[in-house]
């Protein structure tokens, strides 16, 4: 178990609709991650929090946003969804940088 | 920008043979290196780190060593077993820009066979 838990474990929806994502990172951990898996792409860097503040962003689409609470939990949202958007989405977080990053379990979002 | 090229699998051995998985880099400054790992319907998890030139990571019986001069990050084993069937993930951190995000290679399958 890292510490990092996300939910939901599983979704699956329809396309041109609206998800949100969940992520409590480990105690103490004040940098949050978000990363996208697919088969075609890989592990993909989607965007970074660090105590409630956007750090840098990657690859992250305009229909997609994320923000970090003052409690340090995250969520990313996902709207107007398409077939391609259905991946593996992990949260990680960590200490500090260039430590290592821990990962949560990740939510499989199919999009059908 | 930095980038992380690992060798394509997927890799498949017997119980006890010698894995080598290769992983080379391209950065600028000094990243640290990670080999993550990924269980079957798991997250990843990290298994070895390396933070500078020379340093050797070491885990459960993996170890990769972080060379400057060639600019690899080799995962290394003696003698895998069935448990170690996984996808292996080379890693850099990449801290341009004030992030500190992690820039992945595209995975290896390991099957160990019994």
């Amino acid at each position: 178990d890292s510490g990092v838990t996300q939910t939901p474990k599983h979704l699956i929806t329809a396309t041109g609709q609206r998800v949100t994502l969940r992520c409590s990172p480990r105690s103490g951990d004040l940098s949050v991650y978000w990363y996208q898996q697919s088969l075609d792409q890989g592990l993909q860097f989607l965007i970074q929090y660090y105590n409630g503040e956007e750090r840098a962003k990657g690859n992250i689409l305009e229909r997609f946003s994320a923000q970090q609470f003052p409690d340090l939990h995250s969520e990313l949202n996902l709207s107007s969804l398409e077939l391609g958007d259905s991946a593996l989405y992990f949260c990680a977080s960590s200490v500090a940088p260039n430590t290592e990053a821990f990962f949560g379990q990740g939510t499989r979002l199919t999009v059908v | 920008g930095n980038s992380v090229t690992q060798m394509e699998g997927p890799v498949t051995l017997s119980e006890e043979a010698f894995l080598t998985i290769n992983c080379t880099y391209t950065a600028t400054g000094y990243p640290s290196l990670f080999w993550y790992v990924q269980y079957p319907g798991e997250g990843l998890q990290l298994l070895l780190k390396a933070t500078k030139a020379d340093d050797k990571g070491s885990n459960k019986g993996f170890e990769a060593t972080y060379r400057k001069e060639t600019t690899s990050f080799h995962l290394e084993k003696g003698s895998v077993q069935v448990s170690d069937s996984a996808v292996y993930f080379c890693a850099l951190s990449d801290t341009q820009g004030g992030s500190e995000k992690l820039v992945f290679g595209k995975g290896t399958k390991l099957t160990v066979n019994p």
